[in-house]
């Protein structure tokens, strides 16, 4: 079965560059996506396809995906970016189920 | 605009059911997948599965398999997920989410608690 594995925390200061990965075998060959999850809301996206920015996600969210790790990154990090950040991909076995990493906590 | 709008908070006793609606508005609901998900108190997001409104066709997490069903109704516009020998490992926000690009919009979220 196919893993998605994420770090638990990541810690930044205000204004400082944040990078989450979310590692698979081969994950570069798949389309990941980013939520950003905070205490009490609905989860919303953040990335699609790898590195595609929503409509009226800023421009300091950015994604990329190569190789083995999938990265999200957030520029000039500000304190309402504090979140929880899932990465999911989709995995077809023989038919197709959605992965979620296990999320890590962004701490600024 | 889009918006997806669930059902209230739900309470329940191990081995009961429960029923969540997620009711769309503001595109064709026939032609997205519904999915869902649920989020146990400090844990990740989990998926539980997909609906297709447009035939009907689902996929569900294995795990789930057996107790989990989805439906949808186009004359309301309106998703449903049952779930059924409820335990308490099943207390959880269950969300529903359309499926465009990843999922770009969700609903509020249920509260589900298994309790005896």
């Amino acid at each position: 079965s196919y893993v998605v594995s994420q770090p638990p925390a990541v810690s930044v200061a205000p204004g400082e560059t944040a990078r989450i990965t979310c590692g698979g075998d081969n994950i570069g060959q798949k389309s990941v996506y980013w939520y950003q999850k905070k205490s009490g809301q609905a989860p919303v996206s953040v990335i699609h396809i790898d590195s595609r920015r929503p409509s009226g996600i800023p421009e300091r969210f950015s994604g990329s995906n190569s190789g083995n790790t999938a990265t999200l990154t957030i520029t000039r990090v500000e304190a309402g970016d504090e979140a929880d950040y899932f990465c999911q991909v989709w995995f077809s076995p023989d038919h197709p189920i959605v992965l979620f990493g296990g999320g890590t906590k962004l701490t600024v | 605009q889009v918006h997806l709008v669930q059902s209230g908070a739900e309470v329940k006793k191990p081995g009961a059911s429960v029923k969540v609606s997620c009711k769309a508005s503001g595109y064709a609901f026939v032609d997205f997948a519904i999915s869902w998900v649920r989020q146990a108190p400090g844990l990740g997001l989990e998926w539980m599965g997909w609906i297709s409104p447009y035939n009907e066709n689902t996929n569900s997490a294995q795990n789930l398999q057996g107790r989990l069903t989805m439906t949808t109704d186009t004359s309301t516009n309106t998703a449903y997920m049952e779930l059924r020998d409820l335990t308490s490992d099943d207390t959880a926000i269950y969300y529903c989410a359309r499926d465009l690009l990843g999922y770009d919009f969700w609903g509020q979220g249920t509260l589900v608690t298994v309790s005896s």
